[in-house]
């Protein structure tokens, strides 16, 4: 069935450091992409999606790229800060118009 | 903003019990889910109501059962708790419609000993 395979953590950085995410996917036909992100002690959030080849989503620094040649959509940001530190989960939208979700990476950046 | 509200963070119960998780959702959404959350396991979806008495199985049902009887309120329930059912449980819910964003409640952490 449709499904996402997201890197595994932990990844612990710097502030201001680069962070790379990567995520693939299986799926028949190109299905809608999402990264949502979960701080401490929180629910999910919607972080950016894109429904699209080439499509590119971004918010609050963040973009990822739906690259169907590589079936992928890895997340990034240039400069991360402490208040980035959270659990990543990666998800597409399967043909039953349900989400799968990744096993979720936790990022730690440190001062 | 949306506010989807679990009644409890913290839940400890014992093997056998029946156990019930409500969530209510404050913004008329039509579509409610319930999820659990484990290490290594990400979330995995366990039932979803469409609508009012409207309810699916997701793809881990087995040993729950939810209550959709009015539209702000999803109810899940361990029929009779086990202990492979400690777990992080998650409610969300969104606006009808494939490209809606769902969102998420803050999440019960159940214990069963």
């Amino acid at each position: 069935g449709d499904s996402v395979t997201q890197m595994e953590g932990p990844v612990t950085l710097s502030e201001e450091a680069f962070l790379t995410i990567n995520c693939t996917y299986t799926a028949t036909g190109y299905p809608s992409l999402f990264w949502y992100v979960q701080y401490p002690g929180e629910g999910l959030q919607l972080l950016l999606k894109a429904t699209k080849a080439d499509d590119k989503g971004s918010n609050k620094g963040f973009e990822a790229t739906y690259r169907k040649e590589t079936t992928s959509f890895h997340l990034e940001k240039g400069s991360v800060q402490v208040s980035d530190s959270a659990v990543y989960f990666c998800a597409l939208r399967r043909s039953d118009y349900k989400l799968s979700f990744g096993a979720g990476t936790t990022v730690t950046v440190r001062a | 903003d949306v506010k989807v509200t679990q009644s409890s963070r913290y839940l400890v119960k014992r093997t056998g019990e029946k156990v019930f998780l409500e969530c209510v959702q404050d913004m008329d959404h039509e579509n409610m889910f319930w999820y659990r959350q484990d290490p290594g396991l990400g979330l995995r979806l366990i039932y979803f109501s469409y609508d009012v008495k409207m309810k699916e199985k997701g793809d881990i049902p087995e040993g729950y059962s939810v209550s959709r009887e009015k539209k702000e309120r999803f109810s899940l329930i361990l029929e009779s708790a086990s202990t492979n059912q400690t777990s992080m449980y998650l409610c969300a819910s969104r606006l009808q419609g494939e490209n809606q964003p769902q969102h998420f409640g803050d999440g019960t952490r159940l214990s069963i000993l």
